[in-house]
């Protein structure tokens, strides 16, 4: 069964103290990753997409990477508007789209 | 340049009522995405439509629930005597090809069931 995992659930993090999130998934034939964000009583805001392994991507103080087993959101000297949920997605055959439960983050100022 | 929308924004119904939750999505897009969201929780996929076709709907239950995406008009996500179990935010997205292609959200309609 397709399954995505993100941990941890919920971080918490002094402003500019950098950290990664972590998203892994057990899928059978992936066609892309997504991350997204969302803000409470939001929908989820586009933030990247990957594709292959070693493939990396940038903005602004978010970067994401992807292995073949796992992804990874790196924040770099966050600032408290960064705080939301980050989700992590796949898509897989069929263009089924699954999400995990995502990484609730606070930055305090 | 709209986005995904959704209406309305709150519903609530009695035990027993239908729901009605419509979704118009992007310019130009064809494809649409019916999730479900209980607090803190993630986004559990329900149904997959492009134009007059259900493409998989794995995670939607067999009863009571049902999807459509016509040729004219929003997409509709129609719950049937709804239980107190309905109760949750449901999320619309779109997408412009499907293949690879990310999915722009609506901002949801909360479901209460009283």
């Amino acid at each position: 069964e397709d399954q995505v995992t993100q941990s941890p659930e919920a971080l918490r993090l002094q402003e500019g103290e950098s950290s990664s999130l972590n998203c892994s998934y057990t899928v059978s034939g992936l066609r892309g990753l997504f991350w997204y964000r969302q803000d409470p009583g939001k929908g989820p805001e586009f933030l990247f997409t990957l594709y292959s392994a070693g493939e990396e991507k940038e903005k602004e103080r978010l970067k994401a990477t992807l292995t073949k087993k796992e992804s990874f959101l790196h924040i770099t000297a966050p600032k408290p508007e960064d705080s939301a949920t980050y989700l992590c997605a796949v898509q897989v055959r069929d263009d089924k789209i699954i999400f995990g439960k995502g990484t609730r983050l606070h930055i305090l100022p | 340049n709209a986005g995904v929308m959704q209406n309305p924004r709150h519903l609530v119904r009695r035990r027993g009522q239908e729901a009605r939750l419509r979704c118009s999505p992007m310019k130009g897009h064809s494809h649409v995405y019916w999730y479900r969201q209980l607090p803190e929780e993630g986004l559990k996929f329900m149904v997959y439509l492009q134009k007059e076709n259900i493409i998989d709907e794995s995670g939607m239950p067999k009863e009571r629930f049902s999807a459509e995406f016509p040729k004219e008009g929003p997409s509709i996500l129609r719950i049937q005597q709804v239980v107190r179990g309905d109760s949750a935010a449901y999320f619309c997205a779109s997408s412009l090809s499907g293949g690879n292609s990310p999915l722009h959200f609506g901002n949801g309609t909360r479901l209460t069931v009283t």
